[in-house]
């Protein structure tokens, strides 16, 4: 079946230090790929994401490169902010209904 | 980006009552809701897919007569907790998705239902 498996957490880093996020999928077939955002009290939000092999999503100084022979996603930021402290969530989409298969999440807590 | 609004975002209920969670796209109209389950730090489970108009795709494992899921409008969909339990305590995220494909869901706060 299909997996996602994520790097575990919590993260604790000072401010403008460099993040990654490791995430690596199982899948049957050619999934989308997708890192979602979750801030304390919110829903999750889409934050990048990347449809085909060496595709690069970016966003908010986020990046990640979707890389077929390694099956992995993993997060990117080059200077991390206090208000970049969130919970973390790779995910794969693939199937009739697309629906979105998740890793387990990490939190991320950046410190001043 | 669309906002999905979820109702309530804390619940407290007895063992044995029965619980309902509104999940409503505010200014779009799904034509597809998926209803997740999330165990503290553990990942989001898929319980069900649901499309306007039609019986839930529940997926494997989850008890349709227990989670009884309702999606009447393209813009409301509910997720009833039946004679609840302790263990059916958790957090449950809805998502909305307008469209097929590659279209992007976008997900209510999650309500979280503790069952005493």
């Amino acid at each position: 079946g299909n997996s996602v498996t994520q790097m575990e957490g919590p993260v604790t880093l000072s401010e403008e230090a460099f993040l990654t996020i490791n995430c690596t999928y199982t899948a049957t077939g050619y999934p989308s790929l997708f890192w979602y955002v979750q801030y304390p009290g919110e829903g999750l939000q889409l934050l990048l994401k990347a449809t085909k092999a060496d595709d690069k999503g970016s966003n908010k100084g986020f990046e990640a490169t979707y890389r077929k022979e390694t099956t992995s996603f993993h997060l990117e930021k080059g200077s991390v902010q206090v208000s970049d402290s969130a919970v973390y969530f790779c995910a794969l989409s693939l199937g009739s209904a697309r629906q979105l298969t998740f890793g387990s999440g990490t939190q991320l807590t950046v410190l001043p | 980006g669309a906002v999905v609004s979820q109702h309530p975002s804390r619940v407290i209920c007895k063992s044995g009552t029965s619980v309902k969670i509104e999940c409503r796209s505010l200014d779009f109209q799904a034509t597809t809701m998926f209803w997740y389950r999330q165990f503290p730090k553990q990942s989001l489970m898929l319980m069900a897919t649901s499309n306007e108009g039609s019986k839930a795709t529940y997926e494997q494992g989850v008890e349709k007569d227990k989670f009884l899921i309702n999606h009447a409008s393209l813009t409301l969909s509910t997720l009833t907790v039946t004679s609840a339990h302790p263990e059916d305590s958790s957090f449950y995220i809805c998502s909305a998705r307008l469209g097929g494909g590659l279209a992007e869901a976008f997900f209510g706060q999650g309500t979280r239902l503790t069952v005493v």
